[in-house]
């Protein structure tokens, strides 16, 4: 699987909205970018995914350059249990099985002031 | 929907008995399950991935003896630690994807195991 780069480490207000940025600079075509956040002594748990344009859900917001090398998932307002560690992953969905195995990274870690 | 159980949460052995863990897939047919490990402060580590009714792909240092894995349904995967030690102390995280759900993987919740 293609890296990602993420920071360590973000801050943010409660009801502010946050943008933790990702980079992928070596995604391949058939990358799809992918975003799991794990809570403190949980499973991770699905945020968002995408290709190429940007995608919205109940969650989240993804956005994705137009070169694909960087996204930002953007959390509009930020509540106290979106406190977690966020992971933007790539995965090749072609062919089947193995292929979609994840690979995690560090993650960003997400601390949300009250 | 794609909701994924462990059982147990929280298991204390002792040294060089083993011990197995459930993950159960509850509103979908699971054809893909993984096994994760996470020690504290770290992130994710596949451990290996299994096919229902077939063997389990391991991850390179992973010892298949050790951790034994049976994918016989598709809905439950199980994990065991054979003869465990202290080292193997760790968070057990298990997914399940299938083709319902365009094959994203859902995490079940962890199981902590503490090998005294």
């Amino acid at each position: 699987d293609a890296k990602t780069t993420q920071p360590n480490s973000m801050e943010s207000n409660e009801e502010e909205p946050v943008h933790l940025p990702c980079n992928h600079s070596t995604i391949s075509g058939t990358d799809y970018i992918h975003w799991y956040r794990q809570l403190p002594s949980q499973g991770p748990e699905y945020v968002i995914h995408g290709l190429t344009s940007n995608v919205n859900n109940r969650m989240a917001s993804l956005a994705i350059a137009e070169d694909r090398k960087s996204s930002t998932l953007i959390l509009h307002r930020a509540t106290l249990r979106d406190a977690a560690v966020y992971y933007c992953i790539l995965r090749d969905v072609t062919g089947g099985g193995s292929n979609y195995k994840l690979t995690f990274g560090k993650g960003t870690l997400l601390t949300v002031n009250p | 929907g794609a909701v994924v159980s462990q059982h147990p949460s929280r298991v204390i052995c002792k040294s060089g008995t083993s011990v197995k863990i459930e993950c159960r897939s509850l509103d979908f047919q699971a054809t893909t399950m993984f096994w994760y490990r996470q020690f504290p402060k770290k992130s994710l580590m596949l451990m290996a991935t299994s096919n229902e009714g077939s063997k389990a792909t391991y991850e390179q240092g992973v010892e298949k003896d050790k951790f034994l894995i049976n994918h016989a349904s598709l809905t439950l995967s199980t994990l065991t630690v054979t003869s465990a030690h202290p080292e193997d102390s760790s968070f057990y995280i298990c997914s399940a994807s299938g083709l319902a759900l365009n094959y994203e993987q859902y995490f079940g919740p962890g199981t902590r195991l503490t090998v005294t």
